[in-house]
């Protein structure tokens, strides 16, 4: 079966602190996609890679394709970033269709 | 126009109840996608229309019917739920080509309570 693995599960961090959020997956992907999701239910499509790193303002994603791993860091958190952070794989034999991870639920205290 | 739209954005039905989710995209987007998610899970994908045509349903209960009127619309029919199906229902879109440009845009969701 292809799973979607993501580390921590929970993650709680004083405001300013560097994040990061780990996704690993099991067999090759054409493509890997970070969400966030706000309390509420809205998804917001923050990073869409294949390879290398992606930056966007204080959010930063890597993907490490031969060891099926990426990371997803937030510099100098901020209680706005409290969300589900969610990475999905496209999976190379799975047509346009995502498989989802767990979540990892973050929360940033002031 | 980035934007996915979804109505309504709460719904409360009884199990006898006959009630339609809407979802619309104005992006030209050939893929619309329907998902649900149960709290604290990720979604889990119901149905996906690619170019009008349903080409994924995820053994998903015949109480739930799908229907694509044209690109731009999206609807799920609900009929005789049952409470377990009570969730986040989220549409979502994208260009449908499988691309690494191929993002998801996702809606805002409707939350389902059946009673």
């Amino acid at each position: 079966k292809n799973e979607v693995e993501q580390s921590p599960q929970n993650l709680t961090a004083q405001e300013g602190e560097f994040i990061t959020i780990n996704c690993s997956y099991s067999v090759g992907i054409s493509a890997l996609h970070w969400l966030q999701q706000h309390p509420g239910g809205g998804i917001v499509s923050l990073f869409m890679l294949s390879s290398g790193k992606k930056k966007h303002g204080r959010l930063i994603a890597t993907i490490n394709i031969q060891e099926k791993h990426s990371s997803l860091h937030i510099t100098a958190s901020h209680p706005r970033d409290s969300a589900v952070y969610i990475c999905a794989v496209r999976y190379a034999n799975y047509g346009q269709n995502f498989v989802f991870g767990p979540g990892t639920r973050l929360s940033v205290l002031p | 126009d980035t934007e996915v739209t979804q109505t309504p954005k709460h719904l409360v039905m009884g199990m006898t109840n006959k009630k339609s989710l809407k979802c619309e995209q104005h992006m030209g987007h050939r893929a619309m996608y329907w998902y649900k998610q149960k709290a604290k899970k990720p979604p889990e994908l119901m149905f996906v229309y690619s170019y009008e045509k349903l080409s994924i349903n995820e053994s998903v209960p015949s109480r739930f019917s799908p229907e694509c009127p044209n690109s731009s619309l999206l609807n799920l029919h609900l009929h005789a739920l049952q409470p377990e199906d009570s969730a986040l229902y989220l549409c979502a879109s994208s260009q449908g080509f499988g691309g690494l440009t191929d993002t998801q845009y996702f809606g805002p969701g409707t939350r389902l309570t059946v009673l």
